[in-house]
């Protein structure tokens, strides 16, 4: 039973290139979730997938951001021409359908832009 | 807007209790989450509350008043290992959304 997986664990880019995130959610967990942590601050929703809906974008803060699903599984987060303040740790959670399920998060990629 | 606050820090002496205050103003409200968080991992999950009234697991109760926005997580016997931050999020839509984190609340146990 594995749990929720994020690679890589640490990225280290420079300002203008562009990062893939990958996350491997819980096997059979339909909802797919990413966050992202700076320093001092909350969790802040970036995006969300469930089953095979569209993806609630709402919370990406700039077009250079996106991410996808493939087969209901894996997930990418792209971040293109990366900046300073992009530097966040990243986290991936799933859970199954059901309002008072748990989220279960990966350990996070940590993105430096240097 | 959406706004949850908790105390950014607190302290407390190993074996005695702890409260940890959470209010939230949220344009919906749909369940009150607590995580725990150490430093360097991910968050993993401790309570769900969506009606009123306290919800015991163990050594950690978690407490909601739904008319107040208010929520409070409660350690009892704490331990060294329960330093770590206390997440406080709500789901403000239907179904599983995604949560709505406070900043966090970083608990140091000393002996």
């Amino acid at each position: 039973g594995a749990g929720v997986s994020q690679s890589p664990s640490n990225k280290v880019t420079e300002k203008g290139k562009d990062v893939e995130l990958r996350c491997d959610p819980i096997s059979g967990h339909t909802a797919l979730y990413w966050y992202r942590q700076s320093l001092g601050q909350g969790l802040e929703f970036l995006i969300y997938f469930q089953g095979n809906s569209a993806p609630d974008k709402s919370g990406l803060p700039s077009d250079r951001f996106s991410a996808e699903r493939t087969g209901g599984s894996v997930s990418t987060l792209t971040i293109q021409r990366t900046q300073q303040e992009d530097s966040a740790v990243y986290l991936c959670a799933s859970s199954l359908v059901g309002g008072g399920n748990e989220q279960f998060f990966g350990p996070g990629t940590r993105l430096t832009v240097l | 807007g959406q706004n949850i606050d908790q105390p950014t820090e607190m302290t407390a002496t190993e074996g005695a209790i702890v409260q940890i205050n959470c209010t939230y103003q949220t344009s919906g409200f749909n369940g009150l989450f607590w995580y725990q968080q150490h430093a360097g991992e991910a968050p993993t999950f401790l309570s769900y509350n969506v009606l009123d009234g306290l919800e015991e697991k163990g050594r950690f109760s978690s407490f909601l008043s739904r008319s107040k926005g208010y929520s409070y997580l409660l350690l009892k016997e704490l331990q060294m290992k329960d330093s770590a931050s206390y997440l406080c999020a709500v789901r403000d839509r239907g179904g599983n959304t995604p949560l709505v984190f406070g900043k966090g609340t970083r608990l140091s146990v000393i002996a």
